[in-house]
């Protein structure tokens, strides 16, 4: 049983160029969130979803789209990519009934 | 919105020795969590706590949901090396089906000196 599986694990980007970030969950959990963290700021979200075909913004959204066409898997945008957007991002996902989160492990994204 | 103050943000320790951290929050929540993270890897889920007054055990790790909801702290007995990492609380708030929210502190470094 694989999780919360992200890719990649590692990716340098210039500034202005684009990327998504995928993440697969093979738990057939309905709910699934993106998180950056940055030194000394914790876990902050940045898009969730409740559902299938649905996504809602989190705490940080700018600079940062999210499409979840298929339950199992929850994408990440950066459209334009910009040095402040460096930092180690996290999926997670949970299902309705059920406490806590599962994470995957983690993004590195630098952006210069 | 919701905010959790989770103290202290940093530790150093010497093996052996017991750590104590706590969050606090601003409001009430129904679950408290705590979790823990590796060097370069994600969170992972170490305790959750359900009622208030609840005490619960994982090993060397107690922890508490506070009587008031407002807060939590986890207890780490006799350390070793492999306890070091980034400790988060999370509490979250949730009615019915809608148990999505999660609302995290900021972390506390734990370094364990051999």
């Amino acid at each position: 049983n694989a999780g919360v599986t992200q890719t990649p694990k590692f990716r340098v980007l210039k500034t202005g160029q684009s990327m998504t970030l995928l993440c697969a969950q093979d738990m057939n959990h309905e709910y699934m969130y993106w998180y950056r963290q940055d030194p000394g700021m914790g876990l902050r979200l940045i898009h969730y979803s409740v559902g299938e075909g649905t996504t809602a913004k989190g705490e940080v959204p700018d600079g940062y789209n999210v499409s979840r066409l298929k339950k199992q898997n929850f994408l990440l945008g950066l459209e334009s990519a910009a040095p402040s957007q460096t930092s180690v991002y996290f999926c997670a996902s949970s299902s309705r009934g059920v406490h806590g989160y599962t994470f995957g492990s983690g993004t590195r994204l630098t952006v210069v | 919105g919701q905010q959790l103050n989770q103290s202290p943000q940093s530790m150093f320790i010497q093996e052996g020795e017991d750590v104590s951290m706590n969050c606090t929050s601003s409001s009430i929540f129904n679950t408290w969590l705590w979790y823990k993270q590796d060097p370069g890897e994600g969170p992972v889920l170490l305790i959750a706590l359900y009622k208030a007054g609840e005490l619960t055990s994982n090993g060397r790790l107690t922890a508490q949901f506070g009587i008031t909801r407002k807060d939590s702290f986890l207890n780490i007995s006799a350390s070793i090396p492999s306890d070091v990492g980034i400790y988060f609380c999370a509490g979250q708030l949730w009615s019915g089906g809608s148990n999505y929210k999660l609302t995290f502190g900021k972390g506390t470094l734990l370094t364990v000196n051999p």
